[in-house]
């Protein structure tokens, strides 16, 4: 079974950068796209980008164009987001997720979430 | 951009009851792009349907899905304890969309 284990909560400084890391285990790695999804509090989803693990091609929200990097290490199964110069409105739970099928693009539907990183920036 | 909009913000219903729930989108969308999670309290979305009406692997057959062009539809047929929840419709366009949700509450 497909599970993705994130990493810890983060408090952060505005200003500063964000780097959230998703371990996958079982299944495929690399013919799958991941996605980031994120969720401010009480509020709703919010794609935050994806990554194809096999091409390395990367689609991001245009909202977060300039400050947000997704990435991968095939050899741990893990994938990366990084995002800069943090706000106070990049408060939320950052989720990964693993697309439903293969394909070129992490645009959903995703089958297999984590448990989301909650990250809270704040001076 | 797809914006979806759902309505109603809050469906009130009891257990045993029927759920409809509404999903438009800004413009017609292809059906195959058109997916709804489930969200509980302090967990991640659950994937229920896909392609409009295609249920996940272990979904109950109390989820269905319907619709075309702007207009889709997520219904539970029959209201258990577990399915009070928050749902969520998504878009799988270039740049994926979701809705801002319907609770269903008691």
């Amino acid at each position: 079974q497909v599970q993705l284990v994130q990493s810890g909560a983060e408090v952060k400084k505005p200003g500063s950068s964000l780097k959230v890391s998703c371990k996958a285990s079982g299944g495929s790695f690399s013919t799958y796209p991941f996605a980031w999804v994120r969720q401010s509090p009480g509020q709703g989803l919010e794609w935050v980008g994806g990554i194809n693990p096999l091409l390395g091609s990367t689609t991001y929200n245009h909202r977060f164009q300039d400050r947000v990097s997704i990435s991968v290490d095939e050899p741990t199964r893990t994938v990366f987001l990084e995002l800069t110069s943090l706000r106070s409105d990049d408060t939320a739970t950052y989720y990964c997720a693993r697309m439903l099928v293969q394909g070129m693009a992490a645009t959903g539907p995703w089958k297999f979430w984590g448990r989301g990183t909650r990250v809270i920036v704040s001076a | 951009e797809i914006v979806l909009t759902q309505s109603p913000g809050t469906l009130s219903l009891s257990p045993g009851e029927r759920a409809t729930l509404s999903c438009r989108a800004s413009q017609s969308v292809d059906s195959l792009l058109l997916a709804w999670y489930q969200q509980k309290p302090a967990q991640a979305p659950r994937l229920l349907i896909y392609s409009t009406s295609t249920r996940a692997t272990g979904i109950p057959d109390r989820f269905s899905g319907s619709g075309s062009g702007t207009d889709f539809t997520l219904t539970i047929s029959r209201l258990e304890p577990e399915d009070f929840a928050v749902y969520y419709c998504q878009h799988s366009g270039n740049s994926p969309t979701f809705g801002p949700g319907t609770k269903v509450d008691v």
